[in-house]
């Protein structure tokens, strides 16, 4: 049982070039965030969609763009990174936002040179 | 101010000591909350959501003060593998989910 898988696991960028991060979740959710954590700092909530075919912003937005691609995926794209992106990003997913319960992928750790 | 806030810690106790974690939120308008477990360099996990009515899970009783805006999570009988960060985590309602920075506990032999 897999539950949510992120790719890549670690990844290091320089300065100005773009990424794509992974996410795939097999438990059927319809809801799927994308967070960073930084140290200090509680998770903070980038983009998240509510269900297939739509997605909004959280509270740090700005420099990254998501796709709902199905119900399973949820990428999270990163256009010209910077090193105020350096960060451990997470994604997950719930059965509905009326529930307490986020499920985690194991993260993943960027590091912006 | 932050809308959630937790003393980061660490709390370094002995195995089967008691010890307890506040959090207090900002906004009254909260509906839900909960904590979570983070192992280190690991994912968060849901410990416990918290009840008005306060609930307990074996060694774990978790609490809600309304009029205080605040919860607390009370671990009996701490045992070794209990060493991890706690996050609360506040929820308004929607897709409105704040995470405190955590508080991170270690038990030691």
């Amino acid at each position: 049982n897999a539950g949510v898988t992120q790719t890549p696991k670690f990844q290091v960028l320089k300065t100005g070039q773009s990424m794509t991060l992974q996410c795939a979740q097999d438990m059927n959710h319809n809801s799927m965030y994308w967070y960073r954590q930084d140290p200090g700092m509680g998770l903070r909530l980038i983009y998240y969609s509510a269900s297939e075919g739509t997605t909004d912003k959280g509270e740090v937005p700005n420099g990254y763009n998501v796709s709902r691609l199905n119900k399973r995926e949820f990428s999270l794209r990163l256009e010209s990174a910077a090193p105020s992106q350096t960060s451990v990003y997470f994604c997950a997913s719930s059965d509905s936002p009326n529930t307490g319960e986020l499920f985690f992928g194991e993260g993943s750790r960027l590091t912006v040179l | 101010r932050k809308e959630v806030e937790q003393d980061p810690g660490p709390f370094n106790v002995p195995e089967g000591a008691t010890v307890a974690f506040n959090c207090t939120y900002s906004n009254s308008a909260s509906q839900s909350f909960f904590w979570y477990r983070q192992d280190c360099r690991k994912e968060p996990k849901l410990l416990m959501s918290v009840y008005s009515s306060g609930n307990e899970d074996g060694r774990f009783t978790a609490q809600l003060n309304r009029a205080s805006q605040y919860i607390s999570l009370l671990i009996r009988d701490s045992k070794l593998s209990d060493s991890a960060t706690y996050l609360c985590v506040v929820k308004s309602g929607g897709f409105k989910t704040i995470f405190g920075a955590g508080t991170r506990l270690f038990v030691k032999a």
